[in-house]
C-alpha cells in the first residue's frame, strides 16, 4: 500500500543552523504532499503543501519541493529558531485517504 | 471561527467500558476523519466520512464506530474499551480545493484505558 517514510529523530540543532528533514513517498497516482507541524499538547497544523511535481511549498521560512523523479519532499529551513522545536510530519494525500509519516522530533538549542 | 472542536481533552476508561469522543467543525467541510496517534507510528486513519450519511473504514477501524448525521458532527464510539486503545485521538476536517487545501485538526483527546 501507499506509504510515507521520514528520517528518524530526534534531530538536535543549535539556533541558526540549517535544517533538513528527509521524506520519501510511494508514487502511486498523483498525490499531493504536505508537511504538518505539531507543538506540544496540540493538534497538527498545516505548514506547507505542494500539489504537483516541481511545485515548491513554503511558509515561515520552511520550504519543500515536490520531486517526482526521486519521490521525495524534503523539508528545509535555512536558520532554525528555538521556537521551531516541534514534531514534523510528512504526508501524502490521494483520493479520500491521507497517509502520514511517523514524525520527526526537532529540538533547537539556544 | 472555532475550527475543529474535540471533547473531552482527557479521559480514563476501564476495560470494557464504552464512550463517545465528540468532534464538531464549523467550516462546512464535507470531509472529516478520525486518526489515532501512537509513539513512533505517526497517525493512523480509523474512519472517515465524505459527507453526511457516508462513512468508511480506514487502516485501523476495529473496535470503533462512527456516524455522520450532520455536516458539522462526526462522533467516534468505542464499543468496549481495551488497553490497546490507549492513544491520542485526533479529529480532522478537510477542504479539497483552493488555497486552503489541507487538514484542520482538533486539539486531540488523550485516552487511557486501564
Amino acid at each position: 500500500g501507499d506509504s510515507v517514510t521520514q528520517m528518524e529523530g530526534p534531530v538536535t540543532l543549535s539556533e541558526e543552523a540549517f535544517l533538513t528533514i528527509n521524506c520519501t513517498y510511494t508514487a502511486t497516482g498523483y498525490p499531493s504532499l504536505f508537511w504538518y507541524v505539531q507543538y506540544p499538547g496540540e493538534g497538527l497544523q498545516l505548514l506547507l503543501k505542494a500539489t504537483k511535481a516541481d511545485d515548491k511549498g513554503s511558509n515561515k521560512g520552511f520550504e519543500a519541493t515536490y520531486r517526482k523523479e526521486t519521490t521525495s519532499f524534503h523539508l528545509e529551513k535555512g536558520s532554525v529558531q528555538v521556537s521551531d522545536s516541534a514534531v514534523y510530519f510528512c504526508a501524502r494525500s490521494g483520493g479520500f485517504k491521507t497517509i502520514f509519516g511517523a514524525g520527526t522530533r526537532l529540538f533547537v538549542k539556544a | 471561527n472555532a475550527g475543529v472542536t474535540q471533547t473531552p481533552k482527557f479521559q480514563v476508561l476501564k476495560t470494557g467500558q464504552s464512550m463517545t469522543l465528540q468532534c464538531a467543525q464549523d467550516m462546512n467541510h464535507e470531509y472529516m476523519s478520525w486518526y489515532r496517534q501512537d509513539p513512533g507510528m505517526g497517525l493512523r486513519l480509523i474512519h472517515y466520512s465524505v459527507g453526511a450519511g457516508i462513512t468508511d473504514q480506514g487502516e485501523v477501524p476495529n473496535g470503533y464506530n462512527v456516524s455522520r448525521s450532520t455536516t458539522e458532527d462526526f462522533p467516534l464510539r468505542l464499543l468496549s474499551a481495551a488497553p490497546s486503545q490507549t492513544s491520542v485521538y485526533f479529529c480532522a476536517s478537510r477542504v479539497d480545493t483552493g488555497e486552503n487545501y489541507g487538514y484542520t485538526f482538533g486539539s486531540g483527546t488523550r485516552l487511557t484505558v486501564v
